[in-house]
């Protein structure tokens, strides 16, 4: 039962434009949510995190929104920079728990 | 990756070896989680520890995968009898608290049974 969701595998945007990644989830005791990016042969990074409590949380390029009533967040990137180019994860918890549930990633590639 | 520190970087095993592999969290966490990163899938929750304690083992298989985060040194993620299977990069994860924070990646280790 995956219970965050990444549907698109992969996703090429051209530089200075916006990158969209999307998060769906299902389990609405899920809280808190958080944005890792990952390189190939390095350990995740995390980006930016939203709590439920919010829609939208921002920092430099990256903002993070989240839509409860769909159970869906995204990922903004503006602009998009070819260092940006790396596997993206999702992944969400729930207050008083540990468990970090992952999404399978979306491998975004900015092209120059 | 503030400081997670995990070795090996890479391990080759044979089928029917042990691999052990350690997890150095950042200095003052004193939570631990280990995730196991198949080839094209995504990151899946194996085990998580406090300090001498496992609180959450439901992501690891029954038999042949165990943890231990002990009161001095770094945790230890031990795989008997590996099987080909078992390839995968292994991520180990500390936070500072429960739930509602981050958690801090290592760089994996990437373990390969030949």
């Amino acid at each position: 039962d995956q219970q965050v969701k990444q549907n698109s595998p992969s996703l090429s945007v051209q530089e200075g434009r916006i990158s969209i990644l999307n998060c769906d989830y299902t389990n609405s005791m899920f809280d808190y949510f958080l944005w890792y990016k990952k390189y190939p042969a390095e350990g995740p990074t995390f980006l930016i995190s939203i709590s439920s409590i919010k829609d939208k949380n921002e920092d430099g390029r990256f903002t993070v929104f989240l839509n409860k009533s769909a159970k869906h967040l995204s990922l903004h990137i503006v602009p998009s920079q070819p260092g940006d180019s790396a596997v993206y994860f999702c992944a969400a918890v729930y207050s008083g728990t540990y468990k970090y549930i992952f999404g399978t990633g979306t491998r975004l590639k900015v092209l120059a | 990756n503030a400081g997670v520190m995990q070795n090996p970087r890479h391990l080759v095993r044979r089928r029917g070896q042990e691999a052990r592999l350690r997890c150095s969290p950042v200095k003052g966490h004193s939570h631990v989680y280990w995730y196991r990163q198949l080839p094209e899938e995504g990151l899946k929750f194996m085990v998580y520890l406090q300090k001498e304690n496992i609180i959450d083992e439901s992501g690891m298989p029954k038999e042949r995968f165990s943890a231990e985060f002990p009161k001095e040194g770094p945790s230890i993620l031990r795989i008997q009898q590996v099987v080909r299977g078992d390839s995968a990069a292994y991520f180990c994860a500390s936070s500072p608290g429960t739930g509602m924070s981050e958690a801090f990646f290592g760089q994996g280790t990437r373990l390969t049974v030949v």
